[in-house]
């Protein structure tokens, strides 16, 4: 039971590059989130998938654009990367529903935009 | 802005004393959640308290909310040095989490 497993760990990428980061979960969890943390600070909501088939933007959902593959896969990508998206993105997970259970997250992406 | 926010930014103790710091939020909530993140690694959820508890203990931790004033504390207690990391509240609407921009909590052996 490996929990919620992210890929790549690291990344540098030039101005204009596109990439998507992978997650995956084997929790069986309903509910699937990207989050972005600039340093010093805290988690900001860039995209969630309540369910599988659906998504819905968060807080800073510019420049992203995410896939809710399966129940198990929830994938952000950068289409044109922008030094503004130089952070550590983190993909977590729930059980889902109204009552917003515990969040498991993986071990993060550190991204660099040059 | 739904985000908790923590107070202190900052804390700095010795190993064996207890640590306190504050979360305060905006909006009605189902619950409350802390985290804790160690320096480099993801958040690894620690103790969820429901708008209809007051306290909940788990271990070395205790945490309180008062919903009438929408603020939250956790304590931890008799401190060690592997304590040391950030603390973040989190607060959910629907299904969506708002987390605030944490305490940094430094126990010096």
């Amino acid at each position: 039971n490996a929990g919620v497993t992210q890929t790549p760990k690291f990344q540098v990428l030039k101005t204009g590059q596109s990439m998507t980061l992978q997650c995956a979960q084997d929790m069986n969890h309903n509910s699937m989130y990207w989050y972005r943390q600039d340093p010093g600070m805290g988690l900001r909501l860039i995209y969630y998938s309540a369910s599988e088939g659906t998504t819905d933007k968060g807080e800073v959902p510019n420049g992203y654009n995410v896939s809710r593959l399966n129940k198990r896969e929830f994938s952000l990508r950068l289409e044109s990367a922008a030094p503004s998206q130089t952070s550590v993105y983190f993909c977590a997970s729930t059980r889902g529903g109204m009552r917003q259970e515990t969040q498991y997250f993986g071990p993060g992406t550190r991204l660099l935009v040059l | 802005s739904q985000q908790g926010e923590e107070d202190p930014q900052a804390l700095s103790i010795q190993e064996g004393e207890n640590a306190t710091m504050n979360c305060s939020y905006k909006t009605s909530i189902n619950n409350l959640q802390w985290y804790r993140q160690n320096s480099g690694r993801g958040l690894v959820h620690l103790i969820l308290i429901r708008s209809n508890e007051r306290e909940k203990h788990s271990g070395r931790l205790r945490v309180t909310l008062d919903t009438s004033k929408k603020s939250s504390s956790l304590l931890i207690t008799a401190s060690r040095a592997a304590d040391t990391a950030s603390y973040f509240c989190a607060t959910g609407e629907f299904n969506k989490f708002y987390f605030g921009s944490g305490t940094k909590l430094n126990v010096k052996p």
